[in-house]
């Protein structure tokens, strides 16, 4: 089993640009979530999944929006990147609902380091 | 004030030595509690879940007080391997909002 995996590892960006963040997972959770981890500040829930083609906001979701078309994957996009959107972007998955109280381990996968030039 | 806090640290030991650490939250709604390991640029891990009761695997033992709104974790016998950022989570959940809570972390660096 590979886990939660995240594509791309690395990527630079202009202000402006646009992407997308893919996160998979083949642990067949139903819940999956967004992070993002900056310098001084702890991980910060973007959004999160409760099923397929189910998304909710977390505490930050200003500029990033997502779609969770198959249950596996988690997209994370960007539509017009900046500056303050360069940060270490998570993507995690949980048997239950970790906003929700649940006891339970997230699985995390390896992080996307994002640049915005 | 940040609703869960930590001593950033470092905290440098020597192999061998006992070390703590502490965490505030400040939300007295309904939680649930974790310490997760991050070691440098990878991602975190679970450590342990924290229960009310207290609960200990192997020279890791981590427990609650809920009148003081605080958790720790208390590490035995440091290795080496030890060395990590540790993250205290607090699940706050049953109000107006769910949320899930990410200390900044306590950097401990076991020494040789």
């Amino acid at each position: 089993n590979a886990g939660v995996t995240q594509t791309p590892k690395f990527r630079v960006l202009k202000t402006g640009q646009s992407m997308t963040l893919l996160c998979a997972q083949d642990m067949n959770h139903e819940y999956m979530y967004w992070y993002r981890q900056d310098p001084g500040m702890g991980l910060r829930l973007i959004h999160y999944s409760v099923g397929e083609g189910t998304t909710a906001k977390g505490e930050v979701p200003d500029g990033y929006n997502v779609s969770r078309l198959k249950k596996q994957n988690f997209l994370l996009g960007l539509e017009s990147a900046a500056p303050s959107q360069t940060s270490v972007y998570f993507c995690a998955s949980s048997y239950s609902l970790m906003v929700a109280g649940a006891q339970d381990e997230q699985f995390f996968g390896p992080g996307t380091r994002l640049t915005v030039l | 004030r940040k609703e869960v806090e930590q001593d950033p640290g470092p905290f440098n030991v020597p192999e061998g030595a006992t070390v703590a650490f502490n965490c505030t939250y400040s939300n007295s709604a309904s939680q649930s509690f974790f310490w997760y390991r991050q070691d440098c640029r990878k991602e975190p891990k679970l450590l342990m879940s924290v229960y009310s009761s207290g609960n200990e695997d192997g020279r890791f033992t981590a427990q609650l007080n809920r009148a003081s709104q605080y958790i720790s974790l208390l590490i035995r016998d440091s290795k080496l391997s030890d060395s990590a950022t540790y993250l205290c989570v607090v699940s706050f959940y049953g109000g107006a909002t769910n949320k899930l809570i990410f200390g900044t972390g306590t950097l401990l660096a076991v020494q040789p």
